[in-house]
């Protein structure tokens, strides 16, 4: 499977903690998406960052990418209880498809 | 106008029931896809359209039919479908299909097959 595979599948931090999630993919990419999904609901895109990027970063969102070891990670700092939600890896492979990986669950306790 | 909607919000419909879900953007995007997500499941890809032409179908069986009749407008037609069908069910669109696009997602449609 050319998919994103998330780790952790689960992770439950108290509320200003930093929430780190990490993804692995198998084959060449294009660019790595970034989404999350509050329950139930339709995905609402964070962040992209490009093969020939390293690191890149939104407001409280970092991410960095890893294209010789095929891996990127996703640093929430000063988490929010409303960041509870769940996040997804989403390589664009060279075929232009959205893989998306199976996803980690994050609970920020208040 | 940022927004991906999709209607209706919940469908149940039987095995011999035909039902359509509706989706629309006005963002201008040429690019748009519907989606398939089992609880705590990844979305997985069923179709994209590009320029209003399917580009890619995923395999999927014929009891989904999709259709594009002009740039914001995506349906998916439903015809005797399955109770493991029962799923929600997401359209996105993108400005172009492919290389550096992110995807707006709608707030999806949750299917239940009876």
């Amino acid at each position: 499977s050319q998919q994103g595979e998330e780790d952790p599948q689960a992770l439950s931090i108290q509320e200003g903690e930093n929430a780190t999630m990490n993804c692995s993919y198998k084959t060449s990419i294009n660019n790595l998406q970034w989404y999350r999904q509050n329950s139930g609901r339709g995905l609402v895109h964070l962040i992209l960052i490009r093969s020939n990027e390293r690191e890149k970063h939104s407001g409280r969102l970092r991410v960095t990418l890893d294209t010789s070891k095929k891996s990127s990670s996703l640093l929430i700092t000063a988490s929010r209880a409303a960041d509870t939600a769940s996040y997804f890896c989403a390589p664009l492979n060279q075929g232009g498809k959205l893989i998306f990986g199976q996803g980690t669950e994050l609970s920020v306790k208040p | 106008d940022t927004e991906v909607t999709q209607t209706p919000k919940h469908l149940v419909m039987g095995m011999t029931n035909k039902k359509s879900l509706k989706c629309e953007q006005h963002m201008g995007h040429r690019a748009m896809y519907w989606y398939k997500q089992k609880a705590k499941k990844p979305p997985e890809l069923m179709f994209v359209y590009s320029y209003e032409k399917l580009s890619i179908n995923e395999s999927v069986p014929s009891r989904f039919s999709p259709e594009c009749p002009n740039s914001s407008l995506l349906n998916l037609h439903l015809h005797a479908l399955q109770p493991e069908d029962s799923a929600l069910y997401l359209c996105a669109s993108s400005q172009l299909s492919g290389w550096y696009n992110e995807q707006f997602f709608g707030p999806g449609t949750r299917l239940t097959v009876l």
